[in-house]
Formats: C-alpha cells, sequence, structure tokens
C-alpha cells in the first residue's frame, strides 16, 4: 500500500521566517509527487514533480525531489501570514490505468505577523 | 472557467437518513474523484470514474456508500443510511487524462 508522511505536522513562524516542509513516501512504481496548498476551502495545486535534483519554482515557493531517498522537501522564503495554510503531499503510482493520489496528512503552516 | 461545482456547500442531518452530495465537473474533464478529508485520516480517495466509468471504489468504506456517474457532467455520492462517523467534507475533483487534480469547494457533512 502507498505511504505518504509529511513533517512536521504543524509549524508556526514570523513573518519573514524560511520554511522547510517534509515529505517521505513510498509507492510502487513512483511517477509523480504533488503539493496543494489548501486553506480553508478546496486544495489547490502548486508544484508537480517527476524527476530527482530539478527545483520547481513559483515566486517564494520552491520544491524538489529526491528519487532514492524517497522525500521531497517544499521550501517558502520570506514567508508571510497569506502563506498560512495546511500544506499537502501526494504521490502517483504509475500502475497501469491506475490515476489513485495518495496524500499525506498534511502540514499545517501558522504565519504570525 | 466555473471549475468544479459542489452542492450543497454544508449539509448537517440526523444519523438513519439519506445523504446525497453533488458534483459538477470541469466541462471536458474525463476523470471524476470523489475524497472524503478528516483530521484523524486526512484525504482519502473514495472512488474515480473515467468517462463516466467507475474504475475503483476500493476506498467506498462500506455498502452504504454509493456513487454514481449518469453522464459527463454530473456526479452523485449517496450515503444510506448515514452515521455519525460519517462526518467530513466531501470534496470532488476533476481533470483532464493524467494532469493535477482541480478540487470543488467541497461539502461539509454534519451527522448528528
Amino acid at each position: 500500500e502507498d505511504k505518504v508522511v509529511q513533517s512536521p505536522l504543524s509549524l508556526v513562524v514570523h513573518e519573514g521566517d524560511t520554511v522547510t516542509l517534509n515529505c517521505s513516501y513510498e509507492v510502487t512504481n513512483f511517477r509523480s509527487l504533488l503539493w496543494y496548498k489548501q486553506e480553508k476551502k478546496a486544495p489547490t495545486f502548486l508544484f508537480m514533480l517527476t524527476s530527482s535534483g530539478i527545483e520547481k519554482k513559483s515566486g517564494r515557493l520552491s520544491s524538489i525531489l529526491d528519487k532514492k531517498e524517497l522525500f521531497s522537501i517544499l521550501n517558502i522564503t520570506a514567508t508571510q501570514t497569506g502563506d498560512s495554510a495546511v500544506y499537502l503531499c501526494a504521490v502517483r503510482n504509475s500502475g497501469g490505468s491506475n490515476y489513485k493520489l495518495t496524500f499525506g496528512k498534511g502540514t499545517l503552516l501558522t504565519v504570525n505577523p | 472557467d466555473a471549475g468544479v461545482i459542489q452542492s450543497p456547500r454544508h449539509e448537517v442531518t440526523e444519523m438513519g437518513q439519506e445523504v446525497t452530495l453533488r458534483c459538477k465537473p470541469i466541462s471536458g474533464h474525463d476523470y471524476l474523484f470523489w475524497y472524503r478529508q478528516t483530521m484523524m485520516r486526512g484525504l482519502e480517495l473514495l472512488i474515480y470514474f473515467n468517462n463516466n466509468v467507475p474504475i475503483d471504489d476500493s476506498g467506498m468504506p462500506e455498502d452504504r456508500f454509493s456513487a454514481k456517474m449518469p453522464n459527463a457532467s454530473f456526479s452523485t455520492l449517496k450515503i444510506q443510511p448515514s452515521e455519525p462517523r460519517d462526518s467530513a467534507v466531501y470534496f470532488c475533483a476533476s481533470s483532464l487524462g493524467d494532469s493535477t487534480r482541480n478540487f470543488g469547494p467541497g461539502t461539509r457533512l454534519t451527522v448528528t
């Protein structure tokens, strides 16, 4: 059974701090890893990673994947209060027509002013 | 693009009642997913459809849960009879092939 573990479960920082969120996984026939941001409603897509060592970047957010060590990190620099959310990591395997995503339980990030 | 539409947004019902959640996927998307989110278990896939056909319902917790997709623009998730442990946020998501999921706003279900 595919498994995704995120750490820490929660994190409180001050505006301007840099944070690193972790995601480790076990999946048969890995295909991709995705990061989502969830505020008070539906998860919204951030990044999809398929290759090791290639950083994906969007503004102050960046993410990288290590397929050898089976983990990914999500970095947020110069955090703002609007970054407060639950960050979800999910993995997808490549088994045939299997389009299932297995999600971690998320990291709750709180950015205080 | 209206995004994925779900209704109702909030539902409060008594144990034993039937509950029907509705979803309209993004037009043109060929995959539709139903997820349930709780604090204890996180986000779990219940069932997904491809071109209106159920592909994998292994996540459906028990026979009280059923899902249908009569056409490409509509799906329902039904719980009959409902129980307090079914209280959760239910998300519908759609995608075009192997692309990222677009999630709906969710239905917050409370069963008393």
